[in-house]
């Protein structure tokens, strides 16, 4: 069964920067796209950003762009988003995803999620 | 990048049929036939129910269909039962290779 584990949530002030990790088994990770998704307290989804196999191309929301990079280890079959500057707005869940080619393009498989609170 | 529209909320009795609507444009559902549709029930992670506009994951209840007309596409819910009752969010390939939510749909079993 796809694993996927999130890491590196927490409470962090406005301005300041976290990285948040996500750890992935049970499948050939260097072959799947992945994405981050976010849902801040009591709202819906919103995508934030994806990367492709190899790395070599990486899409974001506007709302990041400039703020928020992600990236992949897949020696360590491991994905991250960096996160700096950031807003109380940013708070939110914060999931990783696996997005296949076969699912049209949607993430298929999703960890459960780690916290980020952005708060003085 | 706007979030596809959906009703905040639908109903229905066990057994009943519902269905729950996706409104994008061309950009996004209208042109490309890569929409996606989740559950996520309170405190857990969404759910793949449908794929490319109306394919089901192995495991998924035959009860869930999808389908597309234009830049609208439809989640039903057949033979509703209890445990369906959750949030349901539809979602699109876009152009620039991005991907958007719909803004969420609250499902109750009344």
């Amino acid at each position: 069964e796809v694993q996927l584990v999130e890491s590196g949530g927490g409470l962090v002030q406005p301005g300041g920067s976290l990285t948040l990790s996500c750890a992935a088994s049970e499948f050939t990770y260097r072959a799947y796209y992945m994405s981050w998704v976010r849902q801040a307290p009591g709202k819906g989804l919103e995508w934030v950003a994806k990367i492709n196999e190899d790395g070599s191309q990486k899409y974001s929301v506007d709302s990041v762009k400039g703020r928020f990079t992600i990236s992949r280890d897949n020696a360590m079959d491991s994905l991250y988003l960096q996160m700096n500057n950031l807003r109380a707005e940013d708070t939110a869940v914060y999931y990783c995803a696996r997005v296949g080619s076969t699912s049209g393009w949607a993430p298929d498989y999703w960890g459960r999620g780690t916290l980020v609170s952005v708060s003085s | 990048q706007s979030a596809l529209t959906q009703p905040a909320s639908v109903s229905g009795s066990p057994g009943q049929p519902i269905t729950i609507s996706c409104t994008g444009t061309s950009s996004d559902v209208g042109g490309y036939n890569y929409v996606s549709w989740y559950q996520q029930h309170p405190g857990k992670a969404p759910k793949l129910m449908i794929y490319k506009v109306s394919n089901r994951p192995s495991g998924v209840s035959d009860r869930f269909s999808g389908s597309k007309s234009g830049n609208t596409a439809s989640l039903t819910i057949s033979g509703l039962q209890a445990e369906d009752e959750a949030d349901y969010y539809c979602s699109s390939h876009t152009s620039s290779s991005l991907f958007v939510f719909g803004t969420g749909t609250k499902v109750t079993v009344l």
